[in-house]
C-alpha cells in the first residue's frame, strides 16, 4: 500500500524557520515527482511546490519563491520543505503528495502536518 | 494565479444527482486536460477523484464522472449517498508550470 507521512510541524514564531519530512512507502519513490500542498485553518487548497523525481530542479507558487526550499534524500524514500521567514499567512496543514511529469494529478496524500506561526 | 471559481455549496437529497462546476481561464482549463478532482470528508486528507478530466482512479465509484467544455470543468455525482458528504477540489495544470485549486465546494446530502 502506498503511504505518505509528513512530520515536523509545530508552532514557530513569525520570521522563524522550520522543515517538513514526508516518509514514502509502497511505491518507487526514485521514480516520481512530489509535491507540496497547504491548507490554512478554514480554508481551500494551494499548490505550494514540487520537484523532480532526482531532484534536479524545483518549482514554487510565487508567495514562497525565496523563502522555501524543497529538497529529496532518494536513499531514504524521504522528501523535505525547508521553510523560512515564516509568517503568519503560512499558517496551514501542509500535505505531500504523488504525481508525475505528465500526470498532473495529485495521489495518494499524506495525512499532513500543521504549521502554525504566531507570537 | 487566482483560484479557480467553484460554488461554496451544493446540496441534493439521496439518489438525486449534483454537479459541481469549476470555471478557469484558457492558460489552465481551457488549455489543458490535466483537470482532477479531490474529495475531503471533514478533518480528513483529499482524496483523488478523477483525473484527465473524466477518468477515476481504481476503488473510486462510477457515481463520479467528469467532463470539460471551454474553461469549465465538471464533477456529477449521480447516486446520492450520505457518504458523499464532503469538500470537492478542482485542480488545473496551468501555463505557468504550477498548479491551481478550486476554493472548494461543500456537498451536503439533504
Amino acid at each position: 500500500e502506498m503511504q505518505l507521512v509528513e512530520s515536523g510541524g509545530g508552532l514557530v514564531q513569525p520570521g522563524g524557520s522550520l522543515r517538513l519530512s514526508c516518509a514514502a512507502s509502497g511505491f518507487t519513490f526514485s521514480s516520481h515527482w512530489m509535491t507540496w500542498v497547504r491548507q490554512a485553518p478554514g480554508r481551500g487548497l494551494e499548490w505550494v511546490a514540487n520537484i523532480k523525481p532526482d531532484g534536479s530542479g524545483t518549482f514554487f507558487v510565487d508567495s514562497v519563491k525565496g523563502r522555501f526550499t524543497m529538497s529529496r534524500d532518494n536513499a531514504k524514500d524521504s522528501l523535505y520543505l525547508q521553510m523560512n521567514s515564516l509568517s503568519a499567512e503560512d499558517t496551514a496543514v501542509y500535505y505531500c503528495a504523488r504525481h508525475d511529469y505528465g500526470a498532473w494529478w495529485f495521489d495518494p496524500w499524506g495525512q499532513g502536518t500543521l504549521v502554525t506561526v504566531s507570537s | 494565479q487566482s483560484a479557480l471559481t467553484q460554488p461554496a455549496s451544493v446540496s441534493g437529497s439521496p439518489g438525486q444527482s449534483i454537479t459541481i462546476s469549476c470555471t478557469g481561464t484558457s492558460s489552465d482549463i481551457g488549455k489543458y486536460k490535466y483537470v482532477s478532482w479531490y474529495q475531503q470528508p471533514p478533518g480528513k486528507a483529499p482524496k483523488l477523484m478523477i483525473y484527465e478530466v473524466s477518468y477515476r482512479p481504481s476503488g473510486v465509484s462510477y457515481r463520479f464522472s467528469g467532463s470539460k467544455s471551454g474553461n469549465t470543468a465538471s464533477l456529477t455525482i449521480s447516486g446520492l449517498q450520505a457518504e458523499d458528504e464532503a469538500d470537492y477540489y478542482c485542480c488545473a495544470y496551468t501555463s505557468s508550470d504550477s498548479f491551481v485549486f478550486g476554493a472548494g465546494t461543500t456537498v451536503t446530502v439533504l
